[in-house]
């Protein structure tokens, strides 16, 4: 089976922090996706990636960041934390490159992020 | 538990009926669609897809139907069971675009 391990369950930082989520695939996913979920707005993409050092802007990019340096892991990074970006966060990873979205993705258990 | 929704459409079903969860999806030129339960304080988990060359596809004890001239899509579980009690989105994907566009969710709740 497919593994997608989010780093951190629930996280609580303060306003102004620099956040790093970290996400790890075990089943040499070509493509690997940050979500953001909150209630009544469903999931929103963040930003994704088809290759190591590539990434593309999803929906709301805004006040994130991504790094992919290495295959199997991809960091998103809220460059300076707000409380509009409490939410929980979704990792996802997909295996081919051509159209990554056109196939299964797989999602770890998600990281619920507090910004105070 | 976690909530993903606070007011989902909620369907309600007795443990041993069948369930049928409906999605109607936006975009005429989707050409592959997915479905996903989400079990509270869990992330999504990948219930079966279907893409727009097909009618009907089974798995275990799911079906996946697309009506692609109404833009409708179903998922059918057979003798619903207690730990099939989970919000269940759908998601389309439409050519040309590079994403996946989630629909809301429905909350199944499975009664003995």
């Amino acid at each position: 089976d497919v593994k997608v391990t989010q780093s951190s369950r629930y996280l609580v930082k303060r306003t102004g922090e620099k956040v790093f989520l970290e996400c790890v695939q075990d089943m040499d996913h070509e493509n690997m996706f940050w979500y953001r979920q909150d209630p009544g707005l469903g999931l929103r993409l963040i930003y994704f990636s088809y290759d190591v050092k590539m990434k593309e802007k999803g929906d709301i990019p805004e006040g994130y960041s991504v790094s992919r340096e290495k295959k199997e892991r991809f960091s998103l990074i809220l460059e300076s934390a707000s409380t509009n970006q409490t939410s929980m966060y979704l990792c996802a990873s997909s295996l081919k490159r051509d159209r990554p979205h056109n196939q299964p993705q797989h999602f770890g258990d998600g990281t619920r992020l507090s910004i105070l | 538990g976690e909530s993903v929704g606070l007011h989902l459409p909620t369907l309600s079903v007795q443990e041993g009926d069948n369930s049928i969860i409906n999605c109607a999806y936006s975009n005429s030129a989707s050409d592959y669609f997915i479905w996903y339960k989400q079990e509270s304080g869990k992330g999504p988990q990948f219930i079966i897809d279907i893409r727009s060359n097909m009618d009907k596809r089974q798995g275990q004890r799911v079906t996946v139907l697309l009506n692609k001239t109404v833009k409708h899509l179903s998922l059918q579980i057979a003798a619903t069971q207690p730990g099939d009690s989970a919000v269940y989105f759908c998601a389309e994907s439409p050519r040309g675009y590079n994403k996946l566009i989630f629909g809301a969710g429905t909350r199944l709740a499975v009664h003995p």
